[in-house]
């Protein structure tokens, strides 16, 4: 099945900084998804992404589905931001079995 | 509110127990899911559904068991608890291959 590769796994940051995630995928894709894991475990939807670029506060993503990956942005981090950022994918070649997640990226904004 | 509700939200089980956890959506979505979750993982899919009275095999389905009589329903049954099957099971419904809604989750402990 497809390979979905997050890096890094774990990143801690200072309050104010911002970072960059990526999502590596071994297929082509026609869902890619970005999801943000509150540290109450609760899964948020961020981005519906399969190409392209889109904007939502201080975060953002881009895919470069040509080139197998996509990156999530996020600028001006707050402690609220912590958490696991994962993203999922579906392979386009597949039918509607869902999304594939990766391991995510365990993310800690210190005050 | 408009969502995915999940019971029960906490169980121990004994080893051998058998056991129902049970998803309902309110938003008339087709597609509904059923990941685990484990330490240090993403998402692993254990069975999906396309419709009512449909299921499918995800990619961790051993071990379970599905059921998608009622649209708005879809059940995830345990047939004889293993230690192995502790885990954070999370349901989720979608209207098509996009916009993911998850429940908040199950965590289940088997002993």
């Amino acid at each position: 099945g497809i390979q979905v590769e997050q890096s890094p796994p774990d990143l801690i940051l200072q309050e104010g900084a911002n970072s960059t995630l990526r999502c590596n995928f071994s297929d082509s894709v026609n869902n890619l998804q970005w999801f943000h894991q509150n540290p109450w475990g609760q899964l948020i939807n961020l981005f519906y992404i399969p190409s392209g670029t889109k904007q939502n506060g201080r975060l953002s993503a881009t895919t470069v589905a040509t080139e197998r990956y996509s990156l999530l942005y996020i600028s001006s981090s707050q402690t609220t931001d912590s958490g696991v950022y994962f993203c999922a994918v579906v392979y386009s070649g597949g039918g509607a079995d869902g999304l594939t997640f990766g391991k995510g990226t365990h993310l800690i904004i210190q005050p | 509110n408009a969502g995915v509700t999940q019971t029960p939200k906490f169980r121990v089980l004994k080893t051998g127990q058998s056991m129902t956890l049970l998803c309902a959506q309110d938003m008339n979505h087709e597609y509904m899911y059923w990941y685990r979750q484990d330490p240090g993982m993403g998402l692993r899919l254990i069975h999906y559904s396309v419709g009512e009275g449909t299921t499918a095999k995800g990619e961790v389905p051993d071990g379970y068991n599905v059921s998608r009589l009622k649209k708005q329903n879809f059940l995830l049954g345990l047939e004889s608890a293993a230690p192995s099957q502790t885990s954070v099971y999370f349901c989720a419904s979608s209207f098509s291959d996009y916009g993911y809604t998850f429940g908040s989750g199950t965590r289940l402990t088997v002993v």
